[in-house]
């Protein structure tokens, strides 16, 4: 069946600009991640919805960064004002949580680059 | 900060075992260890994962120690295919019941004819 789909695949903007991201879990996925992966780097946890609510958000490192998952299926990572620092690939990751046997199927990644 | 420690490296020739070992000596009871492999530009793709009695998939083996302190991923015969970056990872969980994957630098394996 179809896996996590993001989109676009790259973005490249301008110091100061916006930017959504977008990502298609697997259908009947009740929960979704955002990752962040610079280069070299393991990904590093940003955002986590439980069906439409943000469950946990710890991770987002500013207020420029906002998630939301309106219909608890698709959800938008959007980042305001985005700086240099930004630049990194972007990863989505849906799970169907069964117990302690819960499985993360992570998306291709949106690489995003700031100029 | 991540919960895990790897060897930055690994080379392995193919048609052999790899083994691939992860030191977590700071895991909590109920934090599961999972294994992740990432090929260059691409989404991780799961491997396997188990909280404290070894297992095993098509994909891979896990051993786990008793202790829970360390763990060591086996894949049986490495092709050119499974080189890849490979992560061990804790999975923690707060108070509120929600779960989240704490990644360290994982090991660049490279698998050679």
């Amino acid at each position: 069946g179809a896996g996590v789909s993001q989109t676009p695949s790259n973005k490249v903007t301008e110091k100061g600009k916006y930017v959504e991201l977008r990502c298609d879990p697997i259908s009947g996925h009740t929960a979704l991640y955002w990752y962040r992966q610079s280069l070299g780097q393991g990904p590093e946890f940003l955002i986590y919805f439980q069906g439409t609510g943000a469950a946990d958000d710890s991770g987002l490192p500013n207020d420029r960064f906002f998630a939301v998952r309106p219909e608890g299926s698709v959800s938008t990572l959007k980042i305001q004002r985005t700086e240099r620092g930004d630049s990194a690939v972007y990863l989505c990751a849906s799970s169907d949580i069964a117990g302690g046997r819960e499985t993360q199927y992570f998306g291709p990644g949106t690489r995003l680059l700031v100029l | 900060d991540a919960k895990t420690t790897q060897p930055p490296s690994m080379d392995c020739a193919e048609g052999r075992a790899a083994n691939l070992p992860c030191n977590h000596s700071t895991i909590s009871g109920n934090e599961y260890v999972y294994w992740y492999r990432q090929i260059h530009s691409q989404g991780p793709q799961y491997i396997i994962h188990g909280l404290k009695n070894n297992e095993t998939n098509e994909m891979a083996s896990l051993i786990i120690t008793e202790d829970r302190k360390s763990s060591t991923l086996i894949l049986p015969h490495a092709t050119l295919r499974d080189t890849a970056v490979y992560y061990c990872i804790v999975r923690v969980e707060n108070a509120g019941n929600n779960r989240k994957l704490i990644w360290g630098l994982g090991t660049s394996l490279a698998v050679n004819p």
